[in-house]
Formats: structure tokens, C-alpha cells, sequence
């Protein structure tokens, strides 16, 4: 069973703040939260992960609240093409088994 | 482009049957893992190799085997084929030697249909 919780769907107007919840209560401390997403039938594409501290790369923002038992993904300005399905995954450093949910279906209007 | 290739992109093959689907890691990359996904049920993680060793198991049947190669490209076998079985087959890999930047990258997947 997957270890976190996210809404099915969202909408996001076109050019707005894309912000993607995800609950992971029972994250153990070695546990990283790694988001990934899936347009159409393409394979998953990695976005971001962190630990503890809040972390952007050149994609999105990664907001860890400090007990760790949620985040939220930002995508700044989102567009068209960030329409997909978002996965947010804990797991750890090495070897990991990533558990998929059914994820969060983003949709992205005009 | 994760730098993961997966061959065929397609295969069609009829019940009973067996085939083979392929995958080439990333450059350097020593862990290769693969995943089923069907309409259904969402993506499975099926098995891990690292370095020619098989790493860890998922939901994998029995008729599915695995295998990665001194190369560090991996196989995965798929015997007996059922109905059931039709679904996009991928593979990731990962350096596996741990570290920060150790996350998966993934294939574009193989569509296997079975008749």
C-alpha cells in the first residue's frame, strides 16, 4: 500500500501557482519524499525530493512542514504541459522501492 | 529523455506465448528496476537488480523472471501470457550507490498487448 495520501484531482488556471498536497504521516526518518509525474502513457519524470528542508530546482518547490508529515509540490506558473498525474512517493536513500498511488490527476486550463 | 532506453516500444503477442522486453540503463547507472502498470492498478514495482544481483522483489509472478546482464542491461522475461498481463511495462535505473541525487529515471515504457 502506497505510504502517502493525495486529492485524485485538481484544477489549476493557466499561469496561476500549481500547489499539490500530500499527507505521509507515517514517514520514517530516513525517509525521503520524492515527487514524480506521468503525462499520458509516457514513463514518470522526476521532479523533486527532500528530506526535511524545503528544496526548488529549475521545475517546482518542495515544502516539507516540520513534522514531516506533509508537503506540498509548487509549480510556480504552471502551463499546459504541466497537465499529468503527480505522484508523491516516500522512500529511502538506497535501493529504493517506490510505492506508487493512484497519485493526483493535475489539469491545467486556459 | 531520461537516458533509459527500453525496447520494443510495442509488442503485440498472442495468450500463451512468452517474450522478452529490454532495457539499458542510464550511463553509470548500477540499480535497474521495473514496473508494471495497468489500467487498473496503477504502477507495480516488480523487481530491483544492482550490479547483476537481484536487490529486492514486488508483486512479480512467477511466470515473469529477470534478469541484468555484466553490461547492466536487464531483461525481463514474460512467460505464459495471459490477458491480464497486457499493460506498459517500465524500467528505471538509478546509480544505487546511494547518495542525494540516487533517484529513479525512468524508460518510455513498453506497451505489451496480448491477444
Amino acid at each position: 500500500d502506497a505510504k502517502t495520501t493525495q486529492p485524485p484531482s485538481m484544477d489549476c488556471a493557466e499561469g496561476r501557482a500549481a500547489n499539490l498536497p500530500c499527507n505521509h504521516s507515517t514517514i520514517s526518518g530516513n525517509e525521503y519524499v520524492y515527487w514524480y509525474r506521468q503525462i499520458h502513457s509516457q514513463g514518470p519524470q522526476y521532479i523533486i525530493h527532500g528530506l526535511k528542508n524545503n528544496e526548488t530546482n529549475e521545475m517546482a518547490s518542495l515544502i516539507i512542514t516540520e513534522d514531516r508529515k506533509s508537503s506540498t509540490l509548487i509549480l510556480p506558473h504552471a502551463t499546459l504541459r504541466d497537465t499529468a498525474v503527480y505522484y508523491c512517493i516516500v522512500g529511502t536513500r538506497y535501493g529504493q522501492n517506490f510505492v506508487f498511488g493512484p497519485g493526483t490527476r493535475l489539469s491545467v486550463l486556459p | 529523455d531520461s537516458g533509459v532506453t527500453q525496447t520494443p516500444k510495442h509488442l503485440i503477442t498472442a495468450t500463451g506465448q512468452r517474450v522478452t522486453l529490454r532495457c539499458s540503463p542510464r550511463s553509470g547507472d548500477l540499480s535497474v528496476y521495473w514496473y508494471q502498470q495497468s489500467l487498473d492498478q496503477g504502477l507495480q514495482f516488480l523487481i530491483q537488480y544492482y550490479n547483476g544481483e537481484e536487490r529486492a522483489k514486488g508483486n512479480i509472478l512467477e511466470r515473469f523472471s529477470a534478469q541484468q546482464f555484466p553490461d547492466l542491461h536487464s531483461e525481463l522475461n514474460l512467460s505464459s501470457l495471459e490477458l491480464g498481463d497486457s499493460a506498459l511495462y517500465f524500467c528505471a535505473s538509478t546509480a544505487g550507490g546511494g547518495g542525494r541525487t540516487d533517484t529513479q529515471y525512468f524508460g518510455p515504457g513498453t506497451r505489451l498487448t496480448v491477444l
